[in-house]
């Protein structure tokens, strides 16, 4: 089935050390995203990428960092500079063109000890 | 910038009735486009239904219609005759032009229908 993947579901890190988020999609979609969800919070843009080798920052780049080598994968990787990495993550995907729907992953609740 | 309002943070439906859920937004953008998602307690983002600034119809799909008042800035979800499935967290979100179809999302209404 087409479809996006996340892994793991569920993360915990210690404080200080990196981690990175998997992010897989298999419906050719050009355009990825990487959002973050607080508690109570609606999503807020971290990372997005339109074609391979290239992304954007978001609105919350900060102590994050991703790379875009293969058009199926989105990897985020949450460095220890993210002063406040305890969230929900998910990841979408598009055909890229402006207005078309976004779909998304199951997410990862990443957890810092 | 562009910017969503969701003011209500928690709503209540009886089964069977239908229920609207309020969204504003605020945009200098002539050119950009409205979502509504679904979100169960999995966590898992559902896309619902889409509304293009400059279409003249309120868009439908199935039990979802949007209600589209451009002039007011809103795009308020209607959910007809409620199930008990439709018990979810709902977000409004807006795209727009040179934004790379990146959304904006707003805080959400939780939704909660009722036997």
């Amino acid at each position: 089935d087409g479809g996006i993947t996340q892994s793991p579901k569920y993360l915990f890190r210690k404080e200080g050390q990196n981690v990175t988020l998997s992010c897989e999609q298999n419906l050719n979609h050009d355009a990825m995203y990487w959002y973050r969800q607080d508690p109570g919070q609606g999503l807020r843009l971290i990372y997005y990428s339109q074609i391979v080798n290239d992304f954007q920052k978001g609105d919350i780049a900060e102590g994050y960092s991703v790379s875009r080598e293969k058009k199926e994968s989105f990897p985020l990787t949450v460095t220890s500079a993210q002063k406040n990495p305890t969230a929900f993550y998910l990841c979408a995907s598009s055909m890229g063109l402006v207005y078309n729907e976004q779909f998304f992953g199951p997410g990862t609740r990443l957890t810092v000890l | 910038a562009q910017k969503i309002t969701q003011t209500q943070p928690g709503m209540f439906v009886q089964e069977k009735e239908a229920v609207t859920l309020d969204c504003t937004y605020d945009t200098s953008d002539q050119s950009y486009g409205l979502f509504w998602y679904k979100q169960p307690s999995s966590g898992e983002m559902i896309f619902l239904i889409y509304q293009g600034s400059y279409d003249e119809q309120n868009a439908t799909e199935g039990r979802y219609s949007l209600n589209f008042q451009k002039a007011r800035k809103s795009a308020n979800l209607v959910i007809s005759a409620s199930q008990l499935g439709d018990s979810a967290m709902y977000f409004c979100a807006m795209s727009f032009t040179g934004g790379g179809n990146k959304l904006t999302f707003g805080t959400g209404t939780q939704l909660k229908v009722e036997l």
